[in-house]
């Protein structure tokens, strides 16, 4: 069994919707957690940083984080085509040391 | 600053040959810095890990090595590449102060052939 399961789609939307991304982990002894964004064929982008139960927002995104569940989501509101990306999800264990999920591609329409 | 610079961009080497990918930081000093491989399909796997000038720890027994010969430079080193030394390598660092996000840099394209 995967440290990290995330669903790797494609997840196709309309331009204007809400996305939700979600990431299942086993190891109880994630604390930090992580939302990357990558581009085709660049590196990614941090777009969220949280290390405790509950929410946090910047902007357009929000990133959940259920401890008890073991379950982490990420939510895109007024989704644009620009939004159309891997995303990623990152938790770290011990010192530094990132475990990533295996990314889900979402595709936004126009 | 959290710029990150990899070098080259892309690279097509033969079963075989060495491999030398660098990766160069701006920012201050002493910053931790990370190797971490992307394959098709297949999360980032990291790497190796520095926290200073030398100081290097391997993640993954394998046919790569790592050296950290200045405080914002870090390079990834293979003798011999394998067909399974393919991949996306991407170079990271830490956020200043000892906090836990990393930043990647645009990464390095290595085919092996």
């Amino acid at each position: 069994q995967k440290e990290v399961e995330q669903d790797p789609g494609p997840l196709s939307v309309p331009e204007g919707a809400i996305v939700s991304l979600n990431c299942t982990y086993s190891n109880s002894a994630f604390q930090y957690f992580m939302w990357y964004r990558q581009y085709s064929r660049k590196g990614p982008e941090l777009l969220m940083y949280t290390y405790s139960s509950g929410n946090k927002e910047d902007g357009r995104f929000t990133a959940q984080v259920d401890k008890s569940s073991k379950y982490i989501s990420l939510f895109i509101r007024d989704s644009q085509p620009s939004d159309s990306a891997t995303y990623l999800c990152a938790m770290m264990k011990g010192f530094q040391k990132l475990v990533f999920g295996t990314g889900t591609r979402l595709l936004v329409s126009p | 600053s959290q710029t990150i610079h990899q070098w080259p961009a892309t690279l097509v080497q033969p079963v075989g040959s060495p491999l030398s990918l660098e990766c160069t930081v701006e920012g201050t000093s002493n910053p931790n810095l990370y190797w971490y491989r992307q394959a098709a399909g297949r999360g980032l796997q990291l790497l190796f890990y520095s926290v200073g000038i030398g100081q290097i720890s391997s993640e993954v027994p394998q046919n790569l090595s790592a050296s950290r010969p200045q405080d914002r430079q870090f390079i990834l080193s293979s003798k011999k590449l394998l067909l399974s030394d393919s991949g996306f390598y991407l170079c990271a660092k830490g956020r200043e102060g000892g906090q836990n996000e990393q930043f990647f840099g645009p990464g390095t394209r290595l085919t092996v052939l």
